[in-house]
């Protein structure tokens, strides 16, 4: 079982639309939780990152950890076309162990 | 506020030529750093990551190295380039902390002819 598992996608929604994203992981160690949204051919930029189980939001992103079901998730409410990117997410414990899931590319459709 | 600056931004290489990536980071003090790579439809791959000068930790064995001569810089080499080192080529720091959020440099496309 891979230590995190991210749905590749692609994903296709109209504008306005909530959308979804989420990942899968197997260890328990993981401590830190964050999601990275990457445009096309640009680094990963930092949208969210949580330490605990529970919702934080921040504009129309929301992060979702569950510890205990080990997933977490990103929504994303009234998405727009500049929202059309890849999203990472990335989890990682106390011995520096750092995993990015592999990114599922969203597109917004106008 | 803090930045990051990668250079060059791409480059192109033939097989068995010698690599030099640089990396600094502005506005912070004793951060950790880290080089990722990643190739086309793949996902990040963790190649070094470093919590101090000369402290270099490797996560994959392969044709490259890394160097961190001063606090905020850190350097990914190769001394001969192979088809495979083809990819994008990521640095990003993270605060003085095990595993927390990190923040990325703008990358290097790097293609091997």
């Amino acid at each position: 079982q891979k230590e995190v598992e991210q749905d590749p996608g692609p994903l296709s929604v109209p504008e306005g639309a909530i959308v979804s994203l989420n990942c899968t992981y197997s260890n328990s160690a993981f401590q830190y939780f964050m999601w990275y949204r990457q445009y096309s051919r640009k680094g990963p930029e930092l949208l969210m990152y949580t330490y605990s189980s529970g919702n934080k939001e921040d504009g129309r992103f929301t992060a979702q950890v569950d510890k205990s079901s080990k997933y977490i998730s990103l929504f994303i409410r009234d998405s727009q076309p500049s929202d059309s990117a890849t999203y990472l997410c990335h989890m990682g414990g106390s011995n520096y162990k750092l995993t990015f899931g592999k990114g599922t590319l969203l597109t917004v459709n106008p | 506020s803090q930045t990051i600056h990668q250079w060059p931004a791409t480059l192109v290489q033939p097989v068995g030529s010698p690599l030099s990536l640089e990396c600094t980071v502005e506005g912070t003090s004793n951060p950790n750093l880290y080089w990722y790579r990643q190739a086309a439809g793949r996902g990040l791959q963790l190649l070094f990551y470093s919590v101090g000068i000369g402290q270099i930790s490797s996560e994959v064995p392969q044709n490259l190295s890394a160097s961190r001569p001063q606090d905020r810089q850190f350097i990914l080499s190769s001394k001969k380039l192979l088809l495979s080192d083809s990819g994008f080529y990521l640095c990003a720091w993270s605060i003085r902390r095990a595993a927390s959020e990190q923040y990325f440099g703008p990358g290097t496309r790097l293609t091997v002819t």
